[in-house]
């Protein structure tokens, strides 16, 4: 079990590009968090998503931030017209079944820069 | 006021000493978590509490629930315990997301 697998590690992009930030949950993780860390800052809540079902997107940006978890393949977190603001320590988490305390497990995060 | 702080923000120890970094939490929740972040490094959890006190190897967690107060103990430390120590809880209508506090930075010299 290779736990949360989160890909690019480092992602550089030019203002006004997207950025596609990949997340595949651990085997038998049915459910997804979406955390951001902008730089000399704490880790803040984004979006919480299950299999073709976002549950609580109450931490994502209104405009140009968008998250998926597809039936088949990774969750994908997506920033269209990237800019310098966006960059940031994106972190993926995944977790059991909702009410199970136990398993709650982190990914390496993807370091996005914007340039 | 946040509703987790942890303090202090920045510990600087000598290779050996005992090490208390406490957390303090302010809304009702169902599971605390201690966390370690390595500089450039993902984030690694070390202990999910609820209720009580744990154990790993040199690492002790404990949790008061009437107190809303927790506490991550590192006993002979090491240099190679260096790191930023996060505080985050599951609240009790939050569902399963995590709110963290802004991290101590633990820096133990040799």
């Amino acid at each position: 079990n290779a736990g949360v697998m989160q890909n690019p590690r480092h992602l550089v992009r030019r203002r006004g590009q997207e950025a596609r930030l990949r997340c595949s949950p651990m085997k038998g993780h049915s459910h997804v968090y979406w955390y951001r860390q902008l730089p000399e800052e704490g880790l803040k809540f984004m979006v919480y998503l299950q299999k073709e079902n976002i549950i609580d997107e109450s931490g994502m940006p209104k405009e140009r931030f968008s998250a998926e978890f597809p039936k088949e393949g990774p969750s994908i977190l997506r920033i269209q017209q990237v800019v310098r603001g966006d960059s940031a320590a994106y972190f993926c988490a995944s977790s059991p079944l909702v009410g199970q305390v136990s398993g709650y497990t982190f990914g390496s995060g993807t370091r996005l820069t914007v340039v | 006021k946040n509703e987790v702080e942890q303090s202090p923000q920045n510990l600087t120890a000598q290779e050996g000493e005992f090490i208390t970094i406490n957390c303090s939490y302010s809304v009702g929740i169902s599971a605390l978590h201690w966390l370690q972040q390595h500089p450039g490094g993902g984030i690694v959890s070390l202990f999910m509490l609820s209720s009580g006190k744990k154990k790993h190897g040199r690492l002790i967690a404990t949790i008061n629930i009437q107190e809303k107060h927790s506490s991550l103990h590192i006993t002979a430390s090491h240099p190679r315990d260096s790191a930023v120590y996060i505080c985050a809880v599951r609240g009790e209508t939050s569902g399963s997301r995590l709110t963290f506090g802004e991290g101590t930075q633990l820096t133990v010299n040799p």
